[in-house]
């Protein structure tokens, strides 16, 4: 069936390291990922999204990267920092059929001092 | 700024009673979904409006569970009677839908802890 999975359900980086956080998706039809970050006591917040047409997209220190051939995506924070510690979500829909968003299951991510 | 509000923030009820969950969308966004969290099955889509018309809630158990848009400003979620199954934390979301539903960024309210003893 349709999943989205993470491969490791927590992450701890030094404070100043990039971190990568990596996500699976199994559905070959989507087309649309989005990744979410959700704070303690939060709701979920936007970070950044690509579409299947791209495979590299970059934010303010945030940059995601989409393998289609394994659909596999990734998402890369430069100079990790004390607020980037939270629960992120990867997400996948498909763009042009307005089908329903899908999340996967999170990774937590701590930041060492 | 412009945010997602929900009330009440906590709800601790008993089984068998009715909830009611309240979700005030960012002014102008015409699209608002309801979701709920738990550890074990994630952040689950529910329902969703478009235009304070109900386009899917598959999601929802339809024997206990409803969903409605009274007004623009105003989406609830109700769960009557309610479950300890259906302990959760409830988000509601809004997006301005320019495009599709789900490919328009969705604004999170900061959600309902839902507590059924």
């Amino acid at each position: 069936g349709e999943s989205v999975g993470l491969h490791l359900p927590t992450l701890s980086v030094q404070e100043g390291d990039n971190s990568i956080i990596n996500c699976a998706y199994s559905n070959s039809a989507s087309d649309y990922f989005i990744w979410y970050k959700q704070e303690s006591g939060k709701g979920p917040q936007f970070i950044i999204d690509i579409r299947s047409n791209m495979d590299k997209r970059q934010g303010q220190r945030v940059t995601v990267l989409l393998n289609k051939t394994v659909k596999h995506l990734s998402l890369q924070i430069a100079a990790t920092q004390p607020g980037d510690s939270a629960v992120y979500f990867c997400a996948e829909t498909h763009y042009s059929s307005a089908s329903k968003i899908i999340f996967g299951s999170g990774t937590r991510l701590s930041i060492r001092p | 700024d412009a945010r997602v509000t929900q009330t009440p923030r906590h709800k601790v009820t008993e089984m068998g009673q009715e909830v009611t969950m309240r979700c005030q969308p960012i002014l102008g966004h015409n699209t608002v979904f309801w979701y709920r969290q738990t550890m074990m099955q994630g952040l689950e889509l529910l329902a969703y409006f478009r235009n304070r018309a109900p386009l899917d809630d598959s999601g929802m158990p339809k024997d206990r569970f409803s969903a409605e848009m009274p007004d623009a400003t105003l989406a609830t979620l109700k769960i009557q009677p309610s479950e300890p199954r259906d302990s959760a934390v409830y988000f509601c979301a809004s997006g301005p839908t320019l495009g599709t539903p789900f490919t328009d960024t969705q604004y999170f309210g900061p959600g309902t802890r839902l507590t059924v003893l």
